[in-house]
């Protein structure tokens, strides 16, 4: 079963604006992951945060993670168009697995 | 350091046909992944394995579908008698460690399985 549902399945900016995508989990975890997929491609990893953080930044990324929510979002500012892509969340519910998200499929018009 | 290589990259079988799906983990992993995704639809997890053990088959149907990961060579994801519905893209994913201490999987390209 899915662990992950991203939200929104589908978002289209303008490059230079950011862009927001929310993920909610179902069960306790270890860390949580994002992932980005060009079409036709393997997925690559973004970052992890674990548990006990709250905030976590790479470059242009920002991750944020709530578990009392159970929720996190990621954020890219400045969009360019290169960064069209869906987006997963993932996560380790306790377990040695990783269980994905549904996805955001995220178009940057140039 | 060559990434996860998967092959073949496309496949097409007919109804009924065998389907085997070959990973090579990244130099020094010894967990393997298989998920599989649908058009427009997120990775399913399949199995985890590590070199001769199946660690976690949860994912995966109880028939047509099994995997290996052998003390040498690729991992093999195998689908004996394919349908139409088993039409996807399967990604393997490796690891050094389990994903619950490092979190992060290296991906391939993926196999593109078409039933006909």
């Amino acid at each position: 079963s899915q662990q992950g549902e991203e939200d929104p399945q589908a978002l289209s900016i303008q490059e230079g604006e950011n862009a927001t995508m929310n993920c909610s989990y179902k069960t306790s975890i270890n860390n949580l992951q994002w992932y980005r997929q060009n079409s036709g491609r393997g997925l690559v990893h973004l970052i992890l945060i674990r548990s006990n953080e709250r905030e976590k930044h790479s470059g242009r990324l920002r991750v944020t993670l709530d578990t009392s929510k159970k929720s996190s979002s990621l954020l890219i500012t400045a969009s360019r168009a290169a960064d069209t892509a869906s987006y997963f969340c993932a996560t380790t519910p306790n377990t040695d697995k990783l269980i994905f998200g549904t996805g955001t499929r995220l178009q940057v018009f140039p | 350091n060559a990434g996860v290589m998967q092959n073949p990259r496309h496949l097409v079988r007919r109804r009924g046909q065998e389907a085997r799906l070959r990973c090579s983990p990244m130099k020094g992993h010894s967990h393997v992944y298989w998920y599989r995704q649908l058009p427009e639809e997120g990775l399913k997890f399949m199995v985890y394995l590590q070199k001769e053990n199946i660690i976690d088959e949860s994912g995966m149907p109880k028939e047509r579908f099994s995997a290996e990961f052998p003390k040498e060579g690729p991992s093999i994801l195998r689908i004996q008698q394919v349908v139409r519905g088993d039409s996807a893209a399967y990604f393997c994913a490796s690891s050094p460690l389990l994903t619950g201490n490092t979190g992060e999987l290296f991906f391939g390209e993926g196999s593109r399985l078409t039933v006909l």
